[in-house]
């Protein structure tokens, strides 16, 4: 199985600062990455995908970056909805494996 | 636009049954694959199961394999996840989520709200 390793597990941070989350690969997964979001109670939501395609009606303060073992999710300027747990997703091979999950406080 | 809602969740004491849900709406459900996904109370998401749009690749997570069967009837729009022998630790809220794809092998794009499995004596 592929572990997703990602980092930091927390962070905190303000509103304006720009935030970069991790997450390595156990194997290359090529760029077969996504990024979700979740809030407290809610289904997550999906970030991007194919490592650095934006979904749909995301704004653009998120993107992400990497191929092959490590990957990168920015966030330009924090806003207050973007306070939320961020999980990695590998879509390389079965099992599907997450990130353990990073949690997105404010400071 | 696109709906998926999970139903069927609930209380059941350990090594017993129950059967999850998901109804589908606002596409064409049989084009597409279809996950289950879980979460543990304050913990983070577990892939457990993935079939395609036919039935014909399906695919589970070590930790439920043989205990689980995830299944789908494209004439009524539904996925279905059966759990037999259940334990404390299948204890999460459980998602089901649309893959973008109809074989299952790339992300998921849709998730429903949940529902909730508790397993206790």
């Amino acid at each position: 199985d592929i572990q997703m390793t990602q980092s930091p597990s927390s962070l905190s941070a303000s509103v304006g600062d720009r935030v970069t989350i991790t997450c390595r690969a156990s194997q290359g997964i090529s760029s077969w990455l996504a990024w979700y979001q979740q809030k407290p109670g809610k289904a997550p939501k999906l970030l991007i995908f194919g490592a650095s395609t934006l979904q749909s009606g995301v704004p653009s303060r998120f993107s992400g970056s990497g191929s092959g073992t490590d990957f990168t999710l920015t966030i330009s300027s924090l806003q207050p909805e973007d306070f939320a747990t961020y999980y990695c997703l590998q879509a390389n091979s079965f099992p599907r494996t997450f990130g353990q999950g990073t949690k997105v406080e404010i400071k | 636009q696109v709906h998926l809602v999970e139903s069927g969740g609930g209380v059941v004491q350990p090594g017993r049954s129950l059967r999850l849900s998901c109804a589908a709406s606002g596409f064409t459900f049989s084009n597409f694959a279809m996950h289950w996904v879980r979460q543990a109370p304050g913990k983070g998401l577990e892939w457990v199961a993935v079939i395609s749009y036919d039935e014909g690749n399906i695919y589970y997570a070590d930790s439920v394999e043989g205990r689980f069967t995830i299944s789908r009837d494209n004439s009524k729009n539904t996925l279905y996840l059966q759990m037999n022998s259940l334990r404390a630790e299948d204890t999460a809220v459980y998602f089901c989520a649309r893959d973008v794809n109809d074989f299952g092998d790339s992300h998921f794009d849709y998730w429903g709200q949940g529902t909730l499995v508790t397993v206790s004596s």
